[in-house]
Order: C-alpha cells, then sequence, then structure tokens
C-alpha cells in the first residue's frame, strides 16, 4: 500500500464549477499535511497547509480528517489557470516529504 | 521566484555513465533535501543534507550520494546509471531539518534522460 493515495483524475471541469480531491495517508504518526500544485513540467509549489480545523485560503479549503487519515482540498469558482496537478503531501519520518502521485485538473471554457 | 536553482537543465547519458546534479539554496537555508519524480508520479524522497551532513536518506541505493557545501550550494552523484533513473530531479531547500514545520521551496529541476 501506498503511504498517500490520491485519485489521479483527471477531473475535466467548466469554469466556475466547484471541485473537490481525496487523499488518503497510511501513518497515523504523520504531523504535517500539505497540498502542493505543479504545473506541466515544472517545481512542485506549496498551495497551502492543511490543519485538523481545517483552513480556507480564498477559493480554496482544505481539511484533514485525523481519524480516517484523510485528507481533501475543494476549488470553488474553479478558473482556467487552475488546471494543473494537485499533489497531496505528508511528512514522515520527521525530514522526509511523502508526496502522493497527484491528481490532474483541467478547467476548460 | 524561489531562489533555489538548478543545474543543468536537462542532461542525456547513457546507461553505466556517472552523473552530477547542482543546486544553489535560498541564502540562510541550511537544509536541502533531493527527489526523484518519475512520469505521473509525485516526487519520491532520495535524501537530506543539514548543515553539510547526511540528515535521512529514501529507499535508494548506495550510487545515489550527495554532497552539500557551507556556501548553500548541494550535489546530487548518480552512478551507474540506469535506464529507469531517467526522472526530473528536484532540489528543495529549507530553513532547518524539520520538514514538517519548515516550507521546502524547489528548484526548477534537472531532467535527466539516460538511454
Amino acid at each position: 500500500r501506498k503511504e498517500v493515495e490520491q485519485d489521479p483524475g483527471p477531473f475535466n471541469v467548466p469554469e466556475g464549477a466547484t471541485v473537490a480531491f481525496n487523499c488518503t495517508y497510511s501513518n497515523s504518526a504523520s504531523q504535517s499535511f500539505l497540498w502542493y500544485r505543479q504545473d506541466c513540467r515544472k517545481e512542485p509549489k506549496l498551495l497551502m497547509s492543511v490543519y485538523s480545523s481545517g483552513n480556507e485560503d480564498g477559493r480554496f479549503t482544505a481539511q484533514l480528517n485525523r481519524a480516517s487519515q484523510y485528507i481533501s482540498l475543494l476549488i470553488r469558482d474553479s478558473k482556467l489557470s487552475d488546471s494543473a496537478t494537485y499533489l497531496c503531501v505528508v511528512n514522515g519520518n520527521g525530514n522526509k516529504l511523502v508526496f502522493g502521485a497527484g491528481t490532474i485538473l483541467r478547467v476548460k471554457s | 521566484e524561489t531562489g533555489v536553482t538548478q543545474s543543468p537543465t536537462h542532461l542525456i547519458k547513457t546507461r553505466g555513465q556517472q552523473v552530477t546534479l547542482r543546486c544553489s539554496s535560498q541564502s540562510g537555508h541550511n537544509t536541502v533535501s533531493w527527489y526523484q519524480q518519475a512520469l505521473g508520479q509525485g516526487p519520491q524522497f532520495i535524501f537530506q543534507y543539514y548543515r553539510e551532513e547526511e540528515n535521512g536518506r529514501g529507499n535508494f541505493p548506495p550510487r545515489f550520494s550527495g554532497l552539500q557545501f557551507p556556501n548553500y550550494s548541494s550535489e546530487l552523484n548518480v552512478n551507474a546509471l540506469e535506464l529507469d533513473d531517467s526522472a526530473l530531479y528536484l532540489c528543495a531547500s529549507s530553513l532547518s531539518g524539520r520538514a514538517g514545520t519548515d516550507t521546502q521551496y524547489f528548484g526548477p529541476g534537472t531532467r535527466l534522460t539516460v538511454l
């Protein structure tokens, strides 16, 4: 079983749609959770951290459910510029980031 | 944008050769991590260096080795290249060795092709 699992997609949505990505992780001792965004042939960039209380940054909302070892990312009012791969990331063994394989989002006009 | 640079951008090697990839971290960042990203996969942790000492290693064979220098630069060396080593190699710098609390800033990567 992979340490971090994501639905690879692709998710094809129209502009203005709301889309949600889910991610599960296997290491119950994990302490930090992140979403990174990666554009085609570019480096990953931090989108937001994920907290148990949930957090929101504009159109983006992230949630963490420790009991179910489940992380989510919600994007409201999708823009063409949101098209990218979204990587679910968990810190592992204190000093490394463990990435999921990524979920591809394509927003179409 | 992130202040992390990598060289070269692209590289083509043949099986059995050796390669050195370079990274320049943000000034003041004492930690550098290296990741391998195969096509269609997420980045996989290779190892991390903190103040010039190895500070953790992923599931990669010993032919993957690294160095970190006092001037915030670092190297990833891969010996005896195999076809499966073809990937995007990313370095990421952060302030300290605590990945859980410090943001890791990624460089643009080096795309290695092994023929």
